[in-house]
């Protein structure tokens, strides 16, 4: 079955720097990789799709790396602030499976000022 | 837009007592999901429903039944509630056009004892 593996301990890091989050899947031949914001109580917040083909996406402070060859993605947030403490949660999609999506477990990063 | 609501947000079952969680989108979408997030275990997939009328098993379907009532409307229903079923249970719509980005309800909190 489809596995996805993400930092299990909370990511801490002091404001200004950059976070990188890691996701890692096994057993899945996703078409996009997606990336979701959670806060404490709330459901997750999508934020960046990047597709099979593609190696990089950027959204403002947001960059994600997708590498199908070792079937890793990297987030990472630049210039880092205490309001980017969050859960954040990988996720994996194709057509051939209906666009279900299947989710990591979360990494849960805090930003130090 | 409301976007995806829940109710209830909170709710507290004796085992055996039944209860149906209730979702709505209005953004016209024709997919929805029901997940059970725990602790370390990430979104799990219940349901989902591709479409009004259809109706699929996701990961862990056992002990839940679900109806798609029209297109803005999937509701959740536990026949019997037991102690394994406490969790938090999130709705989600998707849209197909574009990212696949799923929206999420605020959640509903559940504690069967």
């Amino acid at each position: 079955s489809q596995k996805i593996e993400q930092n299990s301990e909370a990511l801490n890091i002091q404001e200004g720097k950059t976070a990188t989050l890691t996701c890692n899947y096994t057993n899945y031949s996703p078409a996009y990789l997606q990336w979701y914001r959670q806060d404490p109580g709330r459901g997750p917040v999508f934020l960046l799709l990047i597709r099979e083909n593609e190696k990089e996406k950027r959204k403002e402070r947001l960059k994600v790396t997708f590498d199908t060859t070792l079937k890793q993605s990297l987030f990472h947030i630049t210039a880092s602030q205490p309001a980017d403490s969050a859960t954040y949660l990988c996720a994996l999609g194709s057509m051939e499976y209906g666009n279900k999506l299947v989710f990591g477990a979360g990494t849960i990063l805090r930003v130090k000022s | 837009n409301a976007g995806v609501t829940q109710t209830p947000k909170f709710q507290v079952l004796k085992t055996g007592q039944s209860m149906t969680l209730q979702c709505a989108q209005d953004m016209n979408h024709n997919s929805m999901y029901w997940y059970r997030q725990d602790p370390g275990m990430g979104l799990r997939l219940i349901y989902y429903s591709a479409s009004e009328g259809t109706t699929d098993k996701g990961e862990v379907p056992n002990g839940y039944n679900v109806s798609r009532l029209n297109k803005r409307e999937f509701s959740l229903r536990l026949e019997s509630a037991a102690p394994s079923q406490t969790s938090v249970y999130f709705c989600a719509s998707q849209s197909l056009g574009g990212t696949y980005e799923q929206y999420f309800g605020p959640g509903t909190r559940l504690t069967v004892t």
